[in-house]
Formats: structure tokens, sequence, C-alpha cells
């Protein structure tokens, strides 16, 4: 079973740096691009960017060029998210996905979804 | 960048059909992709390439595409399928990737 399991909750102050994870099973790890989502409360989804864990290869979506890190350590098979600075803005829940491809069509898609960190920004 | 609009609520009544519109200018050249989310919970994939349904997703759930709408058919609504739905898109070229989103529907089975 294809799966992607993210860490706990995280509760930091602003100004404060963070890093949280997304760990693949069940699948070639390296052969698959995963994109992260930011969702803020009671709001929609918003994508981040994505890593190609083979070569970490990046792309990041203009709106969080700069305010984010996304990396990868392909020997366990986990991604990254990482703030070097937090603000109260940051406060959300962050997914991880799959991004399904189909090499023919150009098509793009998100499968299966991680569980979800629920990051709390507060002084 | 484009967008993708949705009309931010949806009500049904059990055993109707339920359709949910998603409207863009990139539409007619690039794929559309639905997801249902419940409260607390991730979001799950109801429907890729416009109309094509993944393996577990009940056979009420069907795409369908013309021009710049995408439409999600729930056919037959039960209780269990009040929950928010997106759409989505994504363009790709060389090293240019993006990906939208559509503000979401919040269904409701009255």
């Amino acid at each position: 079973e294809v799966q992607l399991v993210q860490s706990g909750a995280e509760v930091k102050k602003p100004g404060e740096s963070l890093k949280i994870s997304c760990k693949g099973s069940g699948y070639s790890f390296t052969s698959y691009w995963i994109g992260w989502v930011r969702q803020m409360p009671g709001k929609g989804l918003e994508w981040m960017g994505i890593i190609y864990p083979g070569d970490s290869d990046t792309r990041y979506s203009p709106s969080f060029q700069g305010q984010v890190t996304i990396s990868a350590d392909k020997s366990i098979s986990t991604a990254y998210l990482q703030w070097s600075s937090l603000k109260a803005s940051d406060t959300a829940m962050y997914y991880c996905a799959r991004l399904a491809d189909d090499i023919l069509t150009g098509a793009n898609w998100f499968d299966p979804w991680g569980q979800g960190t629920l990051v709390t920004v507060s002084s | 960048s484009y967008e993708l609009t949705q009309p931010p609520s949806v009500s049904v009544s059990p055993g109707q059909t339920a359709r949910i519109t998603c409207s863009g200018d990139a539409l007619p050249k690039q794929y559309a992709y639905w997801y249902q989310q419940k409260p607390g919970q991730a979001p799950v994939l109801v429907i890729y390439k416009d109309s094509e349904r993944p393996s577990g997703i009940p056979e009420r759930f069907s795409g369908s595409s013309s021009g710049t709408t995408v439409t999600l058919t729930i056919s037959g609504v039960q209780a269990e399928d009040e929950a928010d739905y997106y759409c989505q898109s994504a363009d790709s070229s060389g090293t240019y990737f993006h990906v939208v989103f559509g503000g979401g529907t919040k269904l409701t089975v009255l």
C-alpha cells in the first residue's frame, strides 16, 4: 500500500525555525515527485511546491518561493518542509502528497495524501 | 497564473444528483482533478483526468468537461458524501510547473 506518513503537530513561537517531515512507503520513493500543500484554518488548499527525491530537483509556487525550503533525504524515503523564521500567519495544516503523472498526456495529480501536520505559531 | 472558480456551496437532498462546477480559462488545454475532504481529514482523490475514477471510489462519482468548465457529478447522493470538494489543474512545460486549486465547494446533504 502506498502511504505517506507525516510528523506530528508542532507549536512554535514567532521567529523560531521548524522542519516537518513526510515519509513515503510502499513504492519507489525516488521515482515520484512529492508536493506540499497548505490549508489555513477554515480555508482552501494552496500548492506550495514539489520535489523529486531522486535528484532533489525542486519547483516552488511563486507565492511560497523564498518563504519555505523543500528538501528530501532519499536514503530514508523522507521529504521535508522547513521554515527559518516562523510567523503567526504560517499557522496552518500542511499536507504532503505524491504527484502522480501520465507522461503521455502531461497530466499531474496528487494521490495519495499524508494525514497532515498542524503547525501553530503563537507567542 | 490562472484561477479556478467554484461555487462556495451546493445543497441537495439524499438520493438526488449533485453537480459541482469548476471554471477556468486553461481548462480546455489542461486536465482537471477533483478531491473530497471531510472535516478533520486529508483530501482524497475522487476524479482524475477530467473523468477517470480511481479504484475504490464509488460509481456515483463522475466527471465531465466542456470548454472552460468541468463538472463533478454525484448521483444518488448519500449523507456520507457531505464534504468539501476541490478541483485542481496543473501546467507543466520543461522546467515550469504550476498547480492551481479551486476555492472549494461545500456540499451539504439536506
